[in-house]
């Protein structure tokens, strides 16, 4: 079963700085890797999404890595702001199925 | 999320009853998925479906879950003698390309 765990729980950072967002899962033969946001009482928002056969993606302040022999992605934030606030989280796509992590909560503060 | 609708968004019920959750993907995909998020967890996999048939049920919990898509479009959860350890967001998904959640249905059982 795939496991996927995100490091840290929780992240408070003041305005300006560079954030940066950890992923682990188990099963390596995974299909694609995404990042979603969420607010609170809303659902996900799809931020960026890695195909298996690429080594990240980049829009905008955001970047995201991914190593999938080792297991792991990285999501950066430049520049944070407080409209960043909100969970973000990670999810893999096998078996047509995604498996997500907690989330990590991210607190910027003006 | 914009191109799924889920209804109702809030839903009290008490303990033993059933409850229906809806699912309207609105522009239509033959990939239709159902997660549930508890409290501080990411969303876990319930069912998918592809067209009307369910593609793989492997995550509902027990029997008292099921879920029909009878013309490939809308999506109903049902759930039977509701427990409190159903409360949850109940969340929905289309998928292909990318991915559009809907903002989900809060189910709370009392």
């Amino acid at each position: 079963k795939q496991e996927v765990t995100q490091i840290p729980a929780a992240l408070s950072v003041p305005e300006g700085e560079n954030l940066v967002l950890n992923c682990s899962f188990t099963d390596s033969a995974i299909y694609n890797l995404q990042w979603f946001r969420q607010d609170p009482g809303k659902g996900l928002t799809s931020l960026l999404l890695i195909q298996s056969s690429q080594r990240e993606q980049t829009s905008g302040r955001l970047n995201a890595s991914l190593d999938k022999s080792s297991g792991r992605s990285t999501l950066y934030i430049a520049a944070s702001q407080p409209g960043d606030s909100a969970t973000y989280l990670c999810a893999v796509l096998n078996d047509y199925k995604l498996s997500f992590g907690a989330g990590t909560t991210v607190t910027v503060r003006a | 999320g914009a191109g799924v609708s889920q209804t109702p968004s809030n839903k009290v019920t008490e303990k033993g009853k059933y409850v229906e959750l809806r699912c309207d993907p609105i522009s239509g995909h033959t990939a239709l998925y159902w997660y549930r998020q508890s409290l501080g967890q990411g969303p876990e996999f319930l069912i998918y479906f592809q067209g009307t048939g369910a593609a793989d049920d492997s995550g509902l919990p027990n029997d008292r879950f099921f879920a029909v898509r009878p013309e490939g479009s809308v999506s109903t959860l049902k759930i039977q003698r509701t427990e409190r350890g159903d409360s949850a967001v109940y969340l929905c998904d289309k998928a292909g390309p990318g991915y559009t959640f809907g903002s989900g249905t809060r189910l709370t059982v009392v």
